[in-house]
Parts: structure tokens; sequence; C-alpha cells
């Protein structure tokens, strides 16, 4: 899956909780990024990270948080501050070769889903 | 909105036939790529083209960019079951910062 690890595969939580979602790549990459996808959606870019102790917002940032302290992780915790928060949640990597910097390789996903 | 656009919303086929999907989008960019995903699963990179190509080719697919147009095709030649799945679009456009924009997709099924 694209050397990108997200645990777990399906996460349920009652309303008013936080969750963190975890994401773990093994292949030394700087960029990572978080999106949701909602049913017949495209993907929807919530946070991303450049680099080490660095991280952006992206379309979707409200309610949702992040933290880059090392390379490999990238975890995404869930607020109860998001209003909406069931949603499939995937992970993903770009970097390595100069060819192929532009290319996203994703994790298999997390599906959230908070009753 | 800087989101690419696909078309048709859905495709449905016969084994053995061609494929045709569009995406259109809306500013300058410095690459179109276009994704798959199976239905529950991570988004697989399929190719990548720049905005200086006209035309990309790898296995079966083929893709054009017609930047002029601002719309990219991808062409999946002999189709087989296992093409069944969704097809994204995804512009990386000037000014992104790495980031990448996502179409709602195409949902492609191939009847064996």
């Amino acid at each position: 899956d694209g050397g990108i690890t997200q645990s777990p595969k399906y996460l349920f939580r009652k309303e008013g909780q936080n969750v963190t979602l975890s994401c773990e790549q093994n292949l030394n990459h700087d960029a990572m990024y978080w999106y949701r996808q909602d049913p017949g959606q495209g993907l929807r870019l919530i946070y991303y990270s450049q680099i080490v102790n660095d991280f952006q917002k992206g379309d979707i940032a409200e309610g949702y948080s992040v933290s880059r302290e090392k390379k490999e992780s990238f975890p995404l915790t869930v607020t109860s501050a998001q209003k909406n928060p069931t949603a499939f949640y995937l992970c993903a990597r770009s970097g390595g070769a100069a060819t192929s910097i532009y290319e996203q390789y994703f994790g298999p996903g997390t599906r959230l889903t908070v009753t | 909105s800087q989101q690419g656009e696909e078309d048709p919303q859905a495709l449905s086929i016969q084994e053995g036939e061609n494929a045709t999907m569009n995406c259109s989008y809306k500013t300058s960019i410095n690459n179109l790529q276009w994704y798959r995903q199976n239905s529950g699963r991570g988004l697989v990179h399929l190719i990548l083209i720049r905005s200086n190509e006209r035309e990309k080719h790898s296995g079966r697919l083929r893709v054009t960019l017609d930047t002029s147009k601002k719309s990219s095709s991808l062409l999946i030649t002999a189709s087989r079951a296992a093409d069944t799945a969704s097809y994204f679009c995804a512009t990386d456009w000037t000014g992104a910062n790495s980031k990448l924009t996502f179409g709602k997709g195409i949902t492609l099924s191939v009847r064996p």
C-alpha cells in the first residue's frame, strides 16, 4: 500500500471524543498528507507536512490537528470540534526520486464512524 | 475552486471495449495525474503528464493533455473486469506548493 501504514482500518467512536489516526511511512520521504473522502466524493486535503516539525493547513483543517515530530510519522487527531467526522481518511506520501516528486502514494485508509 | 472535474460520472462498458474518461480544470497547472481507487482502498497512482507534454502511454493506458482547453483524457484500451474501479484526476496547479487537487472521480464498471 504505497509504503504507508495506516491503522486501524476501522474505527468507531462516540460523539464528543477525540480520536487519533495513525500514519507511518518507512521510505524516508519528506512530504506527507491527510485527506478526507466522503461517499461519492473526491479527496479533500486536511493537512500536509513537507518537513519535520512543520505542517500546513489544507482546505478543510477545522476540527483536525496533526503533528510531525518524526519524519516517518504523521498522526491526525479528529477533535470533538469536527462537526461531521464520519468519513474515510487517507494518508499519503510523496518525495523520493526527483522524477516522481509530485506523485503521491496512499495508505489503505481508515474508516472512522462516529455515533 | 481549482478542482478538476471528471466526465462522465459513471461509465459501464463490456470487457474488451475501450474506456475513455475526461477531466477538465480551471487554472494553469504544472502537471496532471490520474489515480485509481478500488472500493474501500487507497488510491493508486497511474500516470503523470507534465504541462509541456501532450500524450503519454503506460501499458494499456493513454493520457492526453490539452492545456489550451484545460482538459485531459484517460483511455484504457481492451478493458478487463479487473479495471472496475473509480478513477480520479488530480492537478498540481501553479502555485499549489506541492498540493494536489482531486476531482470527484469516475466510476468505471467493466462487465465480464
